[in-house]
């Protein structure tokens, strides 16, 4: 079984260009979490998807993120325009939905972004 | 979700069993105790969860103490690759909807060879 995969695995872009962050989570999994850990800082959650609802995005740190779940499948993290403080490492991570019993997640390997 | 404490880092030499603490003093009766590790420039990975009972699986061995207030982690003959950076988390087990996970700094574990 496929775990979860993110691209890209780095983004090195200019301050106030756009970047799209995309994440295939674990088949069959509805729930889809989007974490990031920026230099010295511990890992902070960023929002929820449900399928394709947004469930929780109380971590995104301003209007400049915009995630999308179209379909219920894979997601999307666009961030615009960047700005330096946004570098950082970018986790997606999934877990199966099965009521009110909280599931395991698992995590990708990050997409490192630098915003120069 | 209850807040947990763990020693900021620790050594360990190859071979050796790995003994990482975790303190959990407030733990709810509902709150499950999960560990996961973050190996350099690689995702956060899974480790082992438990709820009371004492837990083992092809990674590690987690003890919780009778009144839950703390637990270790063992990992039985820790290799070099096992250096990373390890999270003890307290997580409810039921809830209406699936909850974020709240990472704190962690214990990072050197493995000596």
């Amino acid at each position: 079984e496929a775990g979860v995969t993110q691209f890209p695995s780095h983004s090195v872009i200019e301050k106030g260009q756009t970047v799209t962050l995309r994440c295939d989570p674990i088949s069959g999994h509805d729930n889809l979490y989007w974490y990031r850990r920026v230099m010295g800082k511990e890992i902070k959650f960023l929002l929820h998807f449900v399928k394709e609802s947004k469930q929780d995005e109380s971590g995104m740190p301003n209007n400049r993120f915009l995630a999308e779940r179209t379909g219920g499948t894979y997601s999307t993290l666009k961030v615009q325009p960047a700005e330096l403080e946004d570098s950082g490492v970018y986790f997606c991570a999934s877990s199966q939905n099965r009521g009110g019993l909280q599931e395991t997640q698992y995590f990708g390997p990050g997409t490192r972004l630098l915003v120069l | 979700d209850a807040k947990t404490t763990q020693p900021t880092s620790m050594d360990c030499a190859e071979g050796r069993a790995a003994n990482l603490p975790c303190n959990h003093s407030t733990i709810s009766g509902n709150e499950y105790v999960y560990w996961y590790r973050q190996i350099h420039s690689q995702g956060p990975q899974y480790i082992i969860h438990g709820l009371k009972n004492n837990e083992t699986n092809e990674m590690a061995s987690l003890i919780i103490t009778e009144d839950r207030k703390s637990s270790t982690l063992i990992l039985p003959h820790a290799t070099l690759r096992d250096t990373a950076v390890y999270y003890c988390i307290a997580r409810a087990a039921f809830h209406s909807g699936n909850t974020p996970l709240v990472f704190g700094k962690g214990t990072r574990l050197s493995v000596i060879a």
